[in-house]
């Protein structure tokens, strides 16, 4: 079946514009994690969702960064007034109930901020 | 401060040899320990995972060691092949902490022919 898709792949966009990335979770998977990944770094947890709620919003790494989740499946991760520390691969992913069933991870969005 | 840390960042083994790549955690509310594979360009994928209540878990070649008094697990990849060549993320988590995933920074793994 289809795997986590993500839209854009790459994201060129410039310092101060707004930017939102789009994830669209395996079929019924009610979980949905969004994470960014620098260059050479590890993975930095963003935001989780069971369903369309958010419980723990305290990863987002700013105020300039937002994100919801409709209909229990497609999620969007908004980031206002890009800033190069952005630039950045970010990566979504999905599980079926939440924490210990398996993540799977979609290819991601590069967003480069110039 | 990085709550997973993971050793070495890269590692270069013989193919048929044994790559070992370690990690410590803090925090004693942790209860699930997964290791994931990442392919340039690709998602990280979950290779294997344990939960602290027992200290081994194999599934073929990849063999997960947990020491839960020591506060460290590591992942053993016996007969490596050249096709193991990847990027391999330590994580921890427990649902006491709203299901965040905390990831260690990475081990480059090459496996020589």
């Amino acid at each position: 079946g289809a795997g986590v898709s993500q839209s854009p792949s790459n994201k060129v966009t410039e310092k101060g514009k707004d930017v939102e990335l789009r994830c669209d979770p395996i079929s019924g998977h009610t979980a949905l994690y969004w994470y960014r990944q620098s260059l050479g770094q590890g993975l930095e947890f963003l935001i989780y969702f069971q369903g369309n709620s958010a419980p723990d919003k305290s990863g987002l790494p700013s105020d300039r960064f937002s994100a919801e989740r409709t209909g229990g499946s497609v999620s969007t991760l908004t980031i206002q007034r890009t800033q190069q520390e952005d630039s950045a691969v970010y990566l979504c992913a999905s599980s079926l109930h939440g924490l210990y069933y398996e993540q799977y991870f979609g290819p991601g969005t590069r967003l480069t901020v110039t | 401060q990085q709550q997973v840390k993971q050793s070495p960042q890269s590692l270069i083994v013989q193919k048929g040899g044994i790559s070992i790549i370690n990690c410590a955690y803090e925090n004693t509310a942790f209860d699930y320990f997964p290791w994931y594979q990442q392919f340039p360009g690709k998602g990280p994928a979950l290779l294997i995972a344990i939960r602290p209540d027992v200290s081994e878990k194999k599934e073929g070649r990849f063999t997960i060691s947990f020491n839960k008094s020591a506060k460290q697990f590591s992942l053993h990849i016996m007969d490596s092949q050249p096709g193991d060549s990847a990027t391999y993320f330590c994580a921890a988590s427990t649902t006491y902490t709203g299901n965040q995933f905390y990831f260690g920074t990475g081990t480059s793994l090459t496996v020589i022919p």
